[in-house]
């Protein structure tokens, strides 16, 4: 069974481009969730989507938006683009949430560097 | 707001040592998760500990909730440089809220020969 992927593995931007982020899900998983991690922060909660919907959402600012698409795959789009918006941005997937082991389980992770 | 607070943040250990990781959060929670990271690598899941006394095992690694107290600690038996990683505990609000994770700052654990 294939894991979360996603993609681009690396990105580098300059201050004031846009980025999107692509995460394809487990097969059968509908909830998919975004982090941000950085070594001064640690890792912050983004949103998390479910059926096309998004359902939770942290506190970053609305340059950071998200998306999901039928087949439960998401995008993460960053705009107006930040020097301190330079981190590993990790998609997680898991069945729903309120199966009780329900686990998320982390893609490899985008490394944005922004210049 | 939920918060989550590890301790110790750096944990340099002798191969063979026990220690200990705990891992306090602020609020109710109803799932508590351990997760660990390798120099650039992704997070892979370890455990999910579900109702008070909860305690799981894998090998040299024993997790344990006490939900009274907020608390879940991380043991690690005759620890083996393979168990250099950063380690995080995470939980969950519970409710809708159930795919929002919040972590905490992660345990650096290095073990020496």
């Amino acid at each position: 069974k294939a894991g979360v992927t996603q993609t681009p593995r690396y990105l580098i931007k300059t201050r004031g481009q846009q980025v999107t982020l692509s995460c394809s899900p487990i097969s059968g998983h509908r909830s998919v969730s975004w982090y941000q991690q950085t070594p001064g922060q640690g890792l912050q909660f983004l949103f998390e989507y479910f059926s096309e919907t998004q359902r939770n959402k942290g506190n970053f600012p609305g340059r950071f938006s998200g998306r999901q698409f039928s087949n439960s795959r998401s995008e993460m789009n960053v705009s107006t683009l930040e020097l301190g918006d330079s981190a590993l941005y990790l998609c997680a997937s898991s069945l729903q949430g309120r199966l009780p082991k329900n686990i998320q389980y982390f893609g490899a992770g985008t490394r944005l560097s922004v210049l | 707001e939920l918060k989550v607070e590890q301790n110790p943040l750096f944990l340099s250990m002798q191969e063979g040592k026990n220690y200990t990781i705990y891992c306090n959060y602020s609020t109710t929670s109803d799932r508590l998760y351990w997760y660990r990271q390798d120099p650039g690598k992704s997070l892979e899941s370890l455990f999910v500990l579900l109702s008070n006394g909860a305690v799981k095992q894998e090998g040299r690694l024993m997790a344990s909730l006490d939900t009274k107290a907020r608390l879940s600690t991380l043991h690690i038996t005759a620890a083996v440089h393979d168990l250099s990683a950063t380690y995080f505990c995470a939980v969950t609000a519970g409710g809708t809220s159930y795919g929002k994770l919040t972590f905490g700052q992660g345990t650096i654990l290095t073990v020496h020969p």
